[in-house]
């Protein structure tokens, strides 16, 4: 994959306020895109999918923004919690049963 | 939804010993499996794409011969690490394409630590 492996970005965010977290995608023919949510010691959990003919999608609490004229995805989560606390990667494939290629991820600290 | 276990979870091996972690998908059928990398602080890296009945594909730079990978049924794939060093220590996590659809789901992942 396209992925290099570097030290995680930081993300500090008062819990209450809302938090975005950028991406920067690689491949312009990839058209489907997730975010995930990784806990330490755990595996990847599904937070939200946007494919490429859309420019925003809303789940509850998070909101998915697709800019596919830079390659940027971003998240959104609203009401940010401590529960939110976590690495978020983003992730990338084609038509959806190719290997998912993972950005480097952001690490997300939520104070109280 | 969906599940895909590995086994073992955590696992401690002596230094050039061989270690086989399973990816079970639990109640659907999965034709391909993606096995990857994970070091600390760092992102998933790919290791391969193991598909059902035939050899697996490796990423650049992944030794096939040291890492082993079967996918004999379409409910199984196995990662073996063989000859392990210290520098296999790392995590590792499959993820599994439900046959039909295009949706990947994620194992919990198996902790490696060779000593």
């Amino acid at each position: 994959g396209e992925s290099v492996g570097l030290h995680l970005p930081t993300l500090s965010v008062q819990e209450g306020d809302n938090s975005i977290i950028n991406c920067a995608y690689s491949n312009s023919a990839s058209d489907y895109f997730i975010w995930y949510k990784q806990e330490s010691g755990k595996g990847p959990q599904f937070i939200i999918d946007i494919r490429s003919n859309m420019d925003k999608r809303q789940g509850q609490r998070v909101t998915v923004l697709l800019n596919k004229t830079v390659k940027h995805l971003s998240l959104q989560i609203a009401a940010t919690q401590p529960g939110d606390s976590a690495v978020y990667f983003c992730a990338e494939n084609y038509s959806g049963n190719t290997p998912l290629v993972f950005g480097k991820g952001t690490r997300l600290s939520v104070i109280a | 939804g969906a599940v895909v276990s590995q086994h073992p979870s955590r696992v401690i091996c002596k230094s050039g010993t061989s270690v086989k972690i399973e990816c079970r998908s639990l109640d659907f059928q999965a034709t391909t499996m993606f096995w990857y990398r994970q070091f600390p602080k760092q992102s998933l890296m790919l290791m391969a794409t193991s598909n059902e009945g035939s050899k697996a594909t490796y990423e650049q730079g992944v030794e096939k011969d040291k890492f082993l990978i079967n996918h004999a049924s379409l409910t199984l794939s196995t990662l073996t690490v063989t000859s392990a060093h210290p520098e296999d220590s790392s995590f590792y996590i499959c993820s599994a394409l439900q046959g039909g659809g295009n949706t990947i789901y994620f194992g919990e992942g198996s902790w490696l630590t060779v000593v």
